[in-house]
């Protein structure tokens, strides 16, 4: 059974600040990975999607990579700011174990505060 | 583009009665939906995966005669929590996939379920 951990729990920065959050998943068979921002009491807003032949994407301030084979990928955001806060979720697309459509399976996230 | 519609985005209902939650995408056709559940501090649970003018498919230990789900058009799907107790309050959140992009989701804004 896929399981999907995001690393801290929570993180604290000063503006300004590079920072880096971790996600792992255990079943590297997956189709693609996507990085979600969640707003408190909001739904997703995607910010990166990354296929699983590829090694990062790249958005503005936003880099995410991919290691398929160790299960790992990092979400790179470079001078954060205020704004940033909110908790980022990563995601794993799969098939299901008895065949069938895929699904996304997603990691507890990781709840980022920027101070000003 | 892209954009995926919810409503209501708050319900406070008492307990043993019936709430319906709709799920719309604006500007695409949906070939399938997602219902996902999210408790505080929790990750989002897949509850159900439902293809336009079929029947839902139900993740292991959901209740499919508590959620009823209905896909009727490519456009809206409803999740109706029936006789709804307290343990069902929590954040629900549909996503849908659009045809032309099928690896890639894209989410609702959320209800926010309160069961007096």
């Amino acid at each position: 059974k896929q399981e999907v951990t995001q690393i801290p729990a929570a993180l604290s920065v000063p503006e300004g600040e590079n920072l880096v959050l971790n996600c792992s998943f255990t079943d590297s068979a997956i189709y693609n990975l996507q990085w979600f921002r969640q707003d408190p009491g909001k739904g997703l807003t995607s910010l990166l999607l990354i296929q699983s032949s590829q090694r990062e994407q790249t958005s503005g301030r936003l880099n995410a990579s991919l290691d398929k084979s160790s299960g790992r990928s990092t979400l790179y955001i470079a001078a954060s700011q205020p704004g940033d806060s909110a908790t980022y979720l990563c995601a794993v697309r799969q098939a299901w174990e008895w065949g069938g459509s895929e699904k996304l399976v997603f990691g507890k996230g990781t709840k980022l505060t920027v101070n000003p | 583009g892209a954009v995926v519609s919810q409503h209501p985005s708050r319900v406070i209902c008492k307990s043993g009665t019936s709430v319906k939650i709709e799920c719309r995408s604006l500007d695409f056709q949906a070939t399938t939906m997602f219902w996902y559940r999210q408790f505080p501090k929790q990750s989002l649970m897949l509850m159900a995966t439902s293809n336009e003018g079929s029947k839902a498919t139900y993740e292991q230990g959901v209740e499919k005669d508590k959620f009823l789900i209905n896909h009727a058009s490519l456009t809206l799907s409803t999740l109706t929590v029936t006789s709804a107790h307290p343990e069902d309050s929590s954040f629900y959140i549909c996503s849908a996939r659009r045809l032309a992009r099928l690896n890639e989701q894209f989410f609702g804004p959320g209800t926010r379920l309160t069961v007096l």
